[in-house]
């Protein structure tokens, strides 16, 4: 059983750049979570996929926006980046129905600075 | 709104002593309360779901909806459950701050 994986580990970006991060879910995991996580604190919610739909979104602007594919692979895409979106980035995948969360299994993250 | 506290940010015991992270959270609907575990060096990972009602390493955690509390306990803590805690609600998949546990020799 393969767990989550994400990609690249490291990045650093330029203010006004765009950026896409990856995550591959565990094998038989149906939904993909991102996170931000800044230095010291919790991991903020972004937005979930579910089946290839946005199944909630955190209190994140539109410049961050997902994608989730037919293998439940899933995409973060932040656009015009600013300094504050310097972070690290967590991919969570889970097996779970619509209102029914079984826990997440976590990537190691990617650790984004934006210059 | 939807919350999830955790008002410790670091809790420091002697092993062997009993350990209680806190958690309270705010939220009109049934919740989900999950407690998640991060070890120095390694990713964030499930250590209970309330639902489950089960015992993992030791730690345990009942949901107590009068006091919107779902507390983790352990009645004797060892070196290696020194790590961050997090604990976290379903509803917008929210987030402690996490609480450092620190077990002393």
């Amino acid at each position: 059983e393969t767990g989550v994986t994400q990609s690249p580990t490291h990045l650093i970006k330029t203010r006004g750049q765009q950026v896409t991060l990856r995550c591959s879910s565990q094998s038989g995991h149906n939904t993909v979570s991102w996170y931000q996580q800044a230095l010291g604190q919790g991991p903020q919610f972004i937005f979930q996929y579910y089946r290839e739909e946005e199944n909630g979104r955190g209190n994140f602007p539109p410049r961050f926006s997902g994608l989730q594919f037919p293998n439940y692979s899933s995409e973060l895409n932040v656009n015009a980046l600013e300094l504050d979106d310097s972070a690290l980035y967590l991919c969570a995948s889970s097996k779970a129905n619509r209102g029914n969360n079984y826990g997440y299994t976590f990537g190691s993250g990617t650790r984004l600075t934006v210059v | 709104a939807q919350r999830v506290t955790q008002p410790e940010k670091l809790l420091s015991v002697f092993k062997g002593a009993p350990v209680e992270l806190k958690c309270n959270y705010s939220y009109s609907g049934s919740p989900e309360l999950f407690w998640y575990v991060q070890y120095s060096r390694q990713r964030l990972q499930l250590l209970l779901r309330h639902i489950s009602r089960e015992s993992i390493k030791g730690f345990t955690a009942d949901l107590n909806k009068g006091e919107t509390s779902f507390h983790l306990k352990k009645p004797f803590a060892q070196e290696e459950d020194s790590a961050m805690y997090y604990c976290s609600g379903t509803y917008k998949y929210i987030f402690g701050t996490g609480t450092r546990l620190k077990v002393l020799a």
